[in-house]
């Protein structure tokens, strides 16, 4: 069963960094990307970009290019995002998601990890 | 990047009633579309993908349609465990984008 547990709650001050994670189990983490979505307070669905675990290169929407950084760690088959000089808009949920199979057709988010909700406030 | 234009923003229908919402893509998605139900403090959920596919263990009043720019999520006999929110994704081209979504409420 493909399983994607995200980190808990965080509670940062303006200016500061936060890192995120996403531990994949059930699955061969290296073969598929891992997404990234934002969803601010009662908003829709932004996507931040995506990961190949594999070799570590990364697509950024471009406005998350100097907001986010994804890395992947293979031997914890863990995920992270690293949200940069946090603001209040930046106070959201985030989710990591994995899409169905590795085929270019077939790229619809069928497992989501649970969110993290991050707030910025001082 | 392709836009999703995703209506109505809310929606308010009785038990047992039919509902659609509708997708437009700023250009042709080729089918590439899902559609995912998402309640309160809870992760998206898949219902549709490739416009028309019901994912596993989705009950069947639900069905998407459409093709090339326009594309309508359908929602037969309303069930209380509908109340949610749904997205529309195009993941024909990257980046990959959301409708706005919809909220739906029991009238």
């Amino acid at each position: 069963e493909v399983q994607l547990q995200q980190s808990g709650p965080e509670l940062q001050r303006p200016g500061a960094s936060v890192k995120l994670s996403c531990k994949a189990s059930g699955y061969t983490f290296t073969e598929y990307y891992m997404y990234w979505v934002k969803q601010r307070p009662k908003q829709g669905l932004e996507l931040i970009g995506r990961i190949d675990p594999e070799d570590g290169s990364t697509d950024y929407v471009e406005k998350f290019k100097n907001k986010a950084t994804l890395t992947a760690d293979t031997s914890s088959n863990t995920a992270y995002m690293q949200l940069s000089s946090l603001t209040s808009e930046d106070t959201a949920t985030y989710f990591c998601a994995r899409a169905y199979s590795i085929y270019i057709l077939e790229i619809w988010f069928a497992y989501w990890g649970q969110g993290t909700l991050v707030t910025v406030s001082s | 990047d392709i836009q999703m234009t995703q209506s109505p923003a809310s929606l308010s229908a009785s038990l047992g009633e039919t509902v659609t919402i509708e997708c437009r893509a700023s250009e042709d998605i080729y089918n590439g579309l899902a559609w995912y139900q998402q309640k309160p403090g809870k992760s998206p959920q898949l219902l549709i993908y490739n416009a028309n596919s019901l994912h596993t263990g989705v009950p069947s009043r639900f069905s998407g349609s459409g093709s090339g720019t326009q594309y309508s999520l359908k929602i037969n006999s309303l069930q209380s465990e509908d109340v949610a929110s749904y997205f529309c994704q195009q993941y024909y081209d990257y980046p990959y984008t959301f409708g706005a979504g919809t909220k739906l409420e029991l009238k």
